[in-house]
């Protein structure tokens, strides 16, 4: 079965830091998600990509956030000055966009 | 808004017994996903269902899904003890792009 492959699985950085997580999405998929979970809460959108672009963004998702496709493979999400309030699972995911998607297992991120 | 809604929160059985969850969701699907999280730990894709299809199995996992009534249910049969995690659906809408989590059902299971 193909997989979204997520790196670093763990990120500990100082507050006020930038931070870059890295998703490798599944080859033939044209739609991208970074999802966000803090530590016993529900999973929360922040973006989706498509074509090159951002298609939709959450409230969560603001200037502190960006994402690219640097390449032809991967999809990046950037914190530039991370707070203690960053810290959660972030979820890249792909898909389709019509029939199959799929979740990566996630980038733990701790501010400290 | 969510999209996804499981049911039960919380679930806890005796090992060994069966546990059925459920998810409902609100408009059209493509498909529908059940993950597994366990503690602070990352997403487990367990099972895709197409709108196309009512019933799947995987092992111990059966999903089946509902589009008349909007509904999915995740049955683990002989539950184990480490089957203990949160189960989450998360289903690709029709009309646009989002994939939507629900909430999730956190499962214990009892020695």
């Amino acid at each position: 079965e193909p997989e979204v492959t997520q790196t670093p699985s763990h990120q500990v950085t100082q507050m006020g830091q930038e931070v870059i997580l890295r998703c490798v999405p599944i080859s033939n998929h044209l739609y991208f998600y970074w999802y966000r979970q803090i530590l016993g809460q529900k999973v929360e959108f922040l973006v989706s990509f498509y074509n090159n672009e951002i298609s939709e963004k959450s409230e969560i998702f603001d200037d502190q956030f960006s994402v690219e496709r640097p390449d032809g493979s991967n999809f990046t999400l950037k914190i530039r000055s991370t707070k203690l309030e960053d810290s959660a699972m972030y979820f890249c995911a792909s898909s389709d966009g019509v029939v199959e998607a799929f979740f990566g297992q996630g980038t733990r991120l701790t501010v400290v | 808004s969510q999209q996804g809604e499981e049911d039960p929160q919380a679930l806890s059985i005796q090992e060994g017994e069966n546990a059925t969850m459920n998810c409902s969701y609100k408009t059209s699907i493509n498909n529908l996903q059940w993950y597994r999280q366990n503690s602070g730990r990352g997403l487990v894709h367990l099972i895709l269902i197409r709108s196309n299809e009512r019933e799947k199995h995987s092992g111990r996992l059966r999903v089946t899904l509902d589009t008349s009534k909007k509904s999915s249910s995740l049955l683990i049969t002989a539950s184990r003890a480490a089957d203990t995690a949160s189960y989450f659906c998360a289903s690709l809408m029709n009309r646009d792009d989002k994939i939507i989590f629900g909430k999730g059902t956190r499962l214990h299971i009892l020695p």
